[in-house]
């Protein structure tokens, strides 16, 4: 079975550029998750997807932060405009059922 | 109350030993409680999971170990290896009705030396 996959694994802009990252998650899966890991702590979602719907997105930055899943399988996720403070790793996750998630490596950005 | 405090940060233990991390929670609705292991570079996977309905939960060398009146759950690394050397994560979930997103401790650094 493959896994979640991401692209691209390494990411260097200026502030105030725009970005984008893309996740697949493992075929038939429902469910999918962003997550914000920043250096030295723990994941924190950013958004929920269930097929194409938004089930949670309470933490998402909306003013700069936006993510889609057309057709409830890829999903993007774009920073537009990039701070520093958005330097982490973007990991996408998916689910089959209630309760384990399924990480992808993460995508690492770097904001100059 | 959304928070899920973990500790130590981080944990040196020589090949052999035992390694314990614990994890605290304030939120009673609470009812999933897994732990994940990330490597430099990779994203986490799934170590082990409880539910509040058992008090200790055993898969090989880890076993977690939960305290629901005291909020409190922790993990087992036993006969530490130096493969165990990574990143542990505890989380917490609320899973009533549907999907919940995970609540994740800052995470602790496991370094077994050989």
């Amino acid at each position: 079975e493959a896994g979640v996959a991401q692209s691209p694994r390494y990411k260097i802009i200026e502030k105030r550029q725009s970005v984008a990252f893309w996740c697949n998650p493992i075929s038939g899966h429902a469910t999918l998750y962003w997550y914000q890991q920043i250096l030295g702590q723990g994941p924190k979602l950013l958004i929920q997807f269930q097929n194409n719907g938004v089930v949670d997105d309470s933490q998402l930055p909306k003013d700069r932060f936006s993510a889609e899943r057309l057709k409830g399988v890829d999903s993007t996720l774009k920073i537009q405009p990039a701070k520093l403070e958005d330097s982490a790793v973007y990991l996408c996750a998916s689910s089959s059922g209630v309760w384990t998630q399924y990480f992808g490596p993460g995508t690492r950005l770097l904001v100059l | 109350q959304q928070q899920v405090k973990q500790s130590p940060q981080s944990l040196i233990v020589q090949k052999g030993g035992i390694s314990i991390i614990n994890c605290a929670y304030e939120n009673t609705a609470f009812d999933y409680f897994p732990w994940y292991q990330q490597f430099p570079g990779k994203g986490p996977a799934l170590l082990i999971a409880i539910r509040p309905d058992v008090s200790e939960k055993k898969e090989g060398r880890f076993t977690i170990s939960f305290n629901k009146s005291a909020k409190q759950f922790s993990l087992h690394i036993m006969d530490s290896q130096p493969g165990d050397s990574a990143t542990y994560f505890c989380a917490a979930a609320r899973y009533g009705g549907s999907q919940g997103n995970l609540i994740f401790g800052k995470g602790t650094k496991l370094s077994v030396k050989p």
